[in-house]
């Protein structure tokens, strides 16, 4: 399988811990976007990064929200002290630039008790 | 107002029509437009994009493009229960990269 895969697929944790999910994109794409998906709404653009540089992140993203894409290749994004409120789908996406194409991976179920 | 709309739905359209989804968008420099598919439960799967005023046509869908309307559309013909699903409109901001997601419409084919 070639396409953006993340893990895990799910993750069930209590008010006040800390995750961490992980994107492999699609082989030799360089920009890579992390959304979140609440039920009833599109995605939401949180951060995105070209090649190992993230070049935006959202003004909605909280200071406990931290990604990083340390060698170009997979990226990782951190939620600390979860909240009930980060219960979501996070979402990854990956393009190789030019028309923008971005293609998602399947996601990861946060449900925070 | 909010930068893309679409109409939530459901819309419900018999096997075998033609289903038709709207969606208008307030950024007037956007340049690329994409329709996402998402079933439930699911992530969204990219299913057109279209760059140039006018229409695009793959298979069964077709997008249409209005800049100076601010107007992006996407067309199923001979619908099937398979394509039940909430279809996503994303504009590309112009000045970054990222998309922006509409809400989507549910679309509900009945045998």
């Amino acid at each position: 399988d070639t396409g953006v895969s993340q893990d895990p697929r799910h993750k069930i944790t209590k008010r006040g811990q800390n995750v961490t999910f992980r994107c492999d994109p699609i082989s030799e794409h360089n920009r890579l976007y992390w959304y979140r998906q609440t039920l009833g709404q599109g995605p939401e653009f949180l951060t995105y990064f070209q090649n190992e540089a993230q070049l935006e992140k959202s003004r909605l993203l909280s200071d406990r929200f931290s990604a990083e894409r340390p060698k170009g290749s997979f990226s990782t994004l951190e939620i600390q002290r979860t909240e009930q409120g980060d219960s979501a789908m996070y979402l990854c996406a990956s393009t190789s630039g030019g028309n923008n194409e971005q293609f998602f991976g399947p996601g990861t179920r946060l449900t925070v008790l | 107002q909010k930068e893309v709309e679409q109409n939530s739905g459901p819309l419900s359209v018999p096997e075998g029509a033609i289903a038709s989804l709207n969606c208008t968008y307030s950024d007037r420099v956007s340049q690329s437009f994409f329709w996402y598919r998402q079933y439930s439960g699911k992530s969204p799967e990219l299913i057109m994009s279209i760059y140039s005023n006018g229409d695009k046509e793959d298979g069964r869908f077709t997008a249409q493009l209005n800049k100076a309307s601010q107007y992006v559309s996407l067309l199923i013909r001979d619908s099937q229960p398979s394509d039940s699903a909430t279809y996503l409109c994303a504009p590309r901001s112009y000045n970054t990269d990222k998309l922006i997601f509409g809400t989507g419409t549910r679309l509900q084919v009945f045998p």
